[in-house]
């Protein structure tokens, strides 16, 4: 039981690049998350899904998108990388609201 | 989020009691989470409060909920040098967790 898992660890992009972060959980959750961390700001909700076929925006989704491909998978989009999307990203998944799991997370630099 | 606040650092010494204070605005979020995060690390949930409770304890851990005040605190007994972690506190809503921007704690020997 792996929990939930990212792909890839590191990235590092030029301005105007696109990639698709990767995130899976294998417990069987309804609900996932992407989050975004930057120094002195906490996590800030990008997306989430509360169930398969279903994605919603949370507090800062502009220049992102995300597709839930399945009930396993979670998958973060950026189209046209910035570098005010230098931040660490992570993946969060949870069956009802008292918890959620989080994902080791992905260093992701936009030069 | 702006809407949970915390203090961004706190040095205690090895052994001593710590405790991490979280003010929160929304006075409809159902449970109250405290996470912890290591370096490099993810998030770990360390504890979670129901909103109708005013205290949890949990071995060195105990959250006391002041729902008036909307005050959430964190205190760690016996503070080792494996507790040096950045912590947050978080309110939920509607599934969505909302959280502060974590307080560093250091413990010095």
């Amino acid at each position: 039981n792996a929990g939930v898992t990212q792909t890839p660890k590191f990235q590092v992009l030029k301005t105007g690049q696109s990639m698709t972060l990767q995130c899976a959980q294998d417990m069987n959750h309804n609900s996932m998350y992407w989050y975004r961390q930057d120094p002195g700001m906490g996590l800030r909700l990008i997306y989430y899904s509360a169930s398969e076929g279903t994605t919603d925006k949370g507090e800062v989704p502009n220049g992102y998108n995300v597709s839930r491909l399945n009930k396993r998978e979670f998958s973060l989009r950026l189209e046209s990388a910035a570098p005010s999307q230098t931040s660490v990203y992570f993946c969060a998944s949870s069956e009802s609201e008292v918890l959620q799991f989080f994902g080791p997370g992905t260093r992701l630099t936009v030069l | 989020g702006e809407d949970v606040e915390q203090s961004l650092f706190l040095s205690v010494r090895e052994g001593d009691s710590s405790v991490i204070n979280c003010t929160y605005t929304d006075s409809s979020s159902t449970y109250l989470y405290w996470y912890k995060q290591e370096p490099g690390a993810g998030l770990q949930l360390l504890t979670y409060i129901f909103s109708n409770m005013d205290m949890k304890q949990d071995q060195r851990l105990t959250v006391l909920l002041n729902k008036k005040d909307k005050h959430l605190s964190l205190r760690i007994a016996d503070t080792q040098t494996g507790d040096s972690a950045i912590y947050f506190c978080a309110d939920e809503r509607d599934y969505k967790l909302s959280f502060g921007a974590g307080t560093t704690v250091t413990v010095r020997a």
